[in-house]
């Protein structure tokens, strides 16, 4: 069993569409996260959701919008996608053991052609 | 969060114990010192942490200095799946549902045979 599963892990697409990244977890964990690698690795936050609702938004441009139906998901749609998008997207949730560890899925690569 | 300093690069041959060094110079007395690792082309993992005592695990050891200025990740013996980028984060526990996880660029250790 997967505990944060995204889909799809892989993504080609042309630049001006729109499209939507998954993320599902099976912890019970509270607060779920979306955080974006860029060509030179860096590994930045985008938005963390608690229960449902926006917590965080790293001034991330309105063209991202996270939704979550419900705690267990949190999912990533985007408008209007550019070059730069170009990226590997990794949602992620909270534990609530002594570390909060945080539990990352094994990411979604979209490429903006 | 403190910034955290990391050498860059590591080699360490396979069977050895590597040790991965991490400066936290300006820590404060309530933040905790947490291991993250990302191996290729996966989401990043948690290894350990702490906040002054030594910690052990089943992946690794964590030694923090006295004056909480510096810490060790160890792995004891490492194994060419143990080839990986590092992250040593300084923060304190999630005591909020706005808390987050600020990776910095990390130590890529190279294990060979």
């Amino acid at each position: 069993d997967t505990a944060v599963s995204q889909t799809p892990k892989y993504l080609v697409t042309q630049m001006g569409n729109d499209k939507s990244i998954k993320c599902e977890q099976n912890l019970g964990h509270d607060t779920m996260y979306w955080y974006k690698q860029d060509s030179k690795k860096f590994l930045k936050i985008m938005f963390s959701y608690n229960n449902k609702e926006l917590i965080i938004n790293e001034t991330v441009p309105n063209r991202f919008s996270p939704k979550s139906p419900d705690k267990a998901h949190l999912n990533l749609h985007i408008n209007s996608l550019e070059l730069g998008d170009s990226a590997v997207y990794f949602c992620a949730s909270r534990g609530t053991d002594s570390g909060n560890t945080i539990y990352f899925g094994e990411g979604s690569w979209l490429t903006v052609v | 969060d403190a910034k955290t300093t990391q050498p860059p690069s590591m080699d360490c041959a396979e069977g050895r114990a590597a040790n991965l060094p991490c400066n936290h110079s300006t820590i404060s007395g309530n933040e905790y010192v947490y291991w993250y690792r990302q191996i290729h082309s996966q989401g990043p993992q948690y290894i350990i942490h702490g906040l002054k005592n030594n910690e052990t695990n089943e992946m690794a050891s964590l030694i923090i200095t006295e004056d909480r200025k510096s810490s060790t990740l160890i792995l004891p013996h490492a194994t060419l799946r143990d080839t990986a980028v590092y992250y040593c984060i300084v923060r304190v526990a999630f005591t909020g549902t706005a808390s987050k996880l600020t990776f910095g660029t990390g130590t890529r250790l190279q294990v060979t045979l």
